[in-house]
């Protein structure tokens, strides 16, 4: 089984600023690593993916994630923040094989954005 | 490319009523959907997967009676709520896994639910 942790609950920042987002995970099994970010009243959209290959992934708007094996973390940065940047950030694991493609989910991440 | 559909988006219903929440994979066949529930400030909680033509398998918790889920072509899978009770209001995501590729999910916008 996995489980995902992400650590802050809530992160302001000001605009411009860097913010990093953390996520840990806890798996027996191989896994595919994912961010996604919601906005309100909406689904969700993928920022990124790990995959295999390279530990830093780059995804949309600007943000970026390292797979930390030994550390079992896929924390999620970005340089400089924008007022649009402000939502729900959600991490999400999910087995290569034998669990039919199931996400598991981290608790949520809500980054505020202030000007 | 890889757009889901949920429809309606929002639906108000009386206490005791069914409701059918649609969820459609646009331009690509979905061999697996997949249907979360999402409490305010919460996360995504995996209600059920559903494979085209066979039974959802539901998580362990989840109603099956209450929550009617039918996957009936590749392209759409259908949520129903029955004997609606306010504590079934919630917001219902859908998301649907391509044929091909690895384990990526696409996601629906969601469907609001408020059982009156």
């Amino acid at each position: 089984a996995q489980s995902v942790t992400q650590l802050d609950s809530q992160v302001p920042v000001f605009e411009e600023a860097p913010v990093e987002l953390r996520c840990n995970y806890s798996s027996s099994v191989s896994v595919y690593l994912f961010w996604y970010v919601q906005y309100p009243n909406q689904g969700l959209q993928l920022l990124l993916k790990y995959l295999s290959g390279s530990t830093l992934v780059k995804g949309i708007n600007g943000f970026e994630a390292e797979f930390n094996k030994s550390q079992t973390s896929f924390h999620l940065r970005k340089p400089s923040v924008h007022i649009s940047d402000t939502a729900e950030y959600f991490c999400a694991v999910s087995a290569l094989y034998n669990q039919g493609g199931k996400l598991i989910f981290g608790q949520g991440t809500e980054l505020s954005v202030k000007p | 490319g890889a757009v889901v559909s949920q429809h309606p988006s929002w639906v108000i219903c009386k206490s005791g009523t069914s409701v059918k929440i649609e969820c459609r994979s646009l331009d690509f066949q979905a061999t697996t959907m997949f249907w979360y529930r999402q409490f305010p400030k919460q996360s995504l909680m995996l209600m059920a997967t559903s494979n085209e033509g066979s039974k959802a398998t539901y998580e362990q918790g989840v109603e099956k009676d209450k929550f009617l889920i039918n996957h009936a072509s590749l392209t759409l899978s259908t949520l129903t709520v029955t004997s609606a009770h306010p504590e079934d209001s919630s917001f219902y995501i859908c998301s649907a896994r391509r044929r091909t590729g690895y384990n990526e999910q696409f996601f629906g916008p969601g469907t609001r639910l408020t059982v009156l």
